[in-house]
């Protein structure tokens, strides 16, 4: 999993505008996920994309959005249509054969 | 679609006794099932992992078993030890991996 890096760690987003949370692989896997885990939460599926330009919705997709225009490159970005964002995004990557799950290390974001 | 269902939500045991998470899944395709360790504001981290042709799997302290006939998989960890104290999901894939909702797991001095 230390191939995958996510940035920035931290993000503080005043309300109504848009953020993009970044997540790189280095590790040729073809598909990546966003999760969301509020405090003492689970994880909860964004988004996934199993190949370039293709993704699909999760079980939370209403106020994000996503691209794929790269293997190595899933942003992910907050609209200012969601309402509660304030919590912690992970990023994760699996090969589609291989396909145990690697997590990045995270971004926190806050609404102010 | 495929259900996680984990328990217990929370789990203390005493410092060198074991503990056991168990989960069930809905969906009879499911094939891989990992189990992952989240340490307070890090990353979920893969700790072991079992597919659908397998019964047991063990790595030191911990192992996993699986029950395809009930849909059932457990974690076992043995001689558990502070370091150990974590929130563990359980997850289960077809086409994607679903993730239960964790336990929380405190070893007590």
């Amino acid at each position: 999993d230390g191939g995958i890096t996510q940035s920035p760690k931290y993000l503080f987003r005043k309300e109504g505008q848009n953020v993009t949370l970044s997540c790189e692989q280095n590790l040729n896997h073809d598909a990546m996920y966003w999760y969301r885990q509020d405090p003492g939460q689970g994880l909860r599926l964004i988004y996934y994309s199993q190949i370039v330009n293709d993704f699909q919705k999760g079980d939370i997709a209403e106020g994000y959005s996503v691209s794929r225009e790269k293997k190595e490159s899933f942003p992910l970005t907050v609209t200012s249509a969601q309402k509660n964002p304030t919590a912690f995004y992970l990023c994760a990557s699996s090969g589609l054969v291989i396909d145990t799950q690697y997590f990045g290390p995270g971004t926190r974001l806050t609404v102010l | 679609g495929e259900n996680v269902e984990q328990h217990p939500s929370t789990l203390s045991v005493q410092e060198g006794d074991s503990a056991v998470i168990k989960c069930t899944y809905s969906d009879s395709a499911s094939n891989y099932f990992p189990w992952y360790k989240q340490e307070l504001g890090k990353r979920p981290q893969l700790i072991i992992d079992i597919r659908s042709n397998v019964g047991e799997k063990k790595d030191q302290r911990i192992a996993v078993t699986l029950n395809k006939t009930a849909k059932h998989f457990s974690l076992h960890i043995t001689e558990t030890q502070p370091e150990d104290s974590a929130v563990y999901f359980c997850a289960a894939r077809d086409d994607k991996i679903i993730f239960g909702k964790g336990t929380r797991l405190h070893i007590l001095p």
